[in-house]
């Protein structure tokens, strides 16, 4: 049963312009969640992170937004940089599971100059 | 900074054989550590919770006896893959809990197995 899901397996974006990112989970206990960005044969690197008190999270070009009646989720790059070409996970949280995660399916993003 | 590390980054194995990974808190103190576990193309697995002094909680479908766990300090956890064949052939992460800041985890480098 996967509790969270990232759609799309992959998305192609062009320099410049905006990449959105998407992700839905099913576990209302849920209360975190956050981006990762991760090359093959290395860990993950934290992104961005979003609580369920807010809505919105904004951090340079990373923008998260969390609509929770809907639970989903999504990251916004603007604008994206052929740097960003990576596989970029959301992972959640429960306050009963001390800061175990449960990471979505992944979405592997490219942006071409 | 704190930083989690993990050793080898590598592992070649020949099948049946048994395979040890070392997770080490550097800096900082960990009571509790992640196992994670990542098939080609795929998520992100929790396997196991490591405890500092007793014993580890595995995930629904893991199986304890084949994955051992040993946190034997603080600052070291060890995953043991026993009598390893080539489904186990993964990229083994392992975690620390970060108590401060956005970054709810400090994530090691990552082991890659290939058992033949």
């Amino acid at each position: 049963d996967q509790q969270v899901k990232q759609n799309s397996p992959s998305l192609s974006v062009q320099e410049g312009r905006i990449s959105i990112l998407n992700c839905d989970y099913t576990n209302s206990m849920f209360d975190y969640f956050l981006w990762y960005k991760k090359y093959p044969a290395e860990g993950p690197t934290f992104l961005i992170s979003i609580s369920s008190i807010k809505d919105k999270n904004e951090d340079g070009r990373f923008t998260v937004f969390l609509n929770k009646s809907a639970k989903h989720l999504s990251l916004h790059i603007v604008p994206s940089q052929p740097g960003d070409s990576a596989v970029y996970f959301c992972a959640a949280s429960a306050h009963e599971g001390f800061q175990k995660l449960v990471f979505g399916t992944g979405t592997r993003l490219l942006v071409s100059p | 900074g704190a930083v989690v590390s993990q050793h080898p980054s590598r592992v070649i194995c020949k099948s049946g054989t048994s395979v040890k990974i070392e997770c080490r808190s550097l800096d900082f103190q960990a009571t509790t550590m992640f196992w994670y576990r990542q098939f080609p193309k795929q998520s992100l697995m929790l396997m196991a919770t490591s405890n500092e002094g007793s014993k580890a909680t595995y995930e629904q479908g893991v199986e304890k006896d084949k994955f051992l766990i040993n946190h034997a300090s603080l600052t070291l956890s060890t995953l043991t893959v026993t009598s390893a064949h080539p489904e186990d052939s993964s990229f083994y992460i392992c975690s620390a809990p970060r108590l401060t800041g956005p970054e709810t985890q400090y994530f090691g480098p990552g082991t890659r197995l290939l058992v033949l």
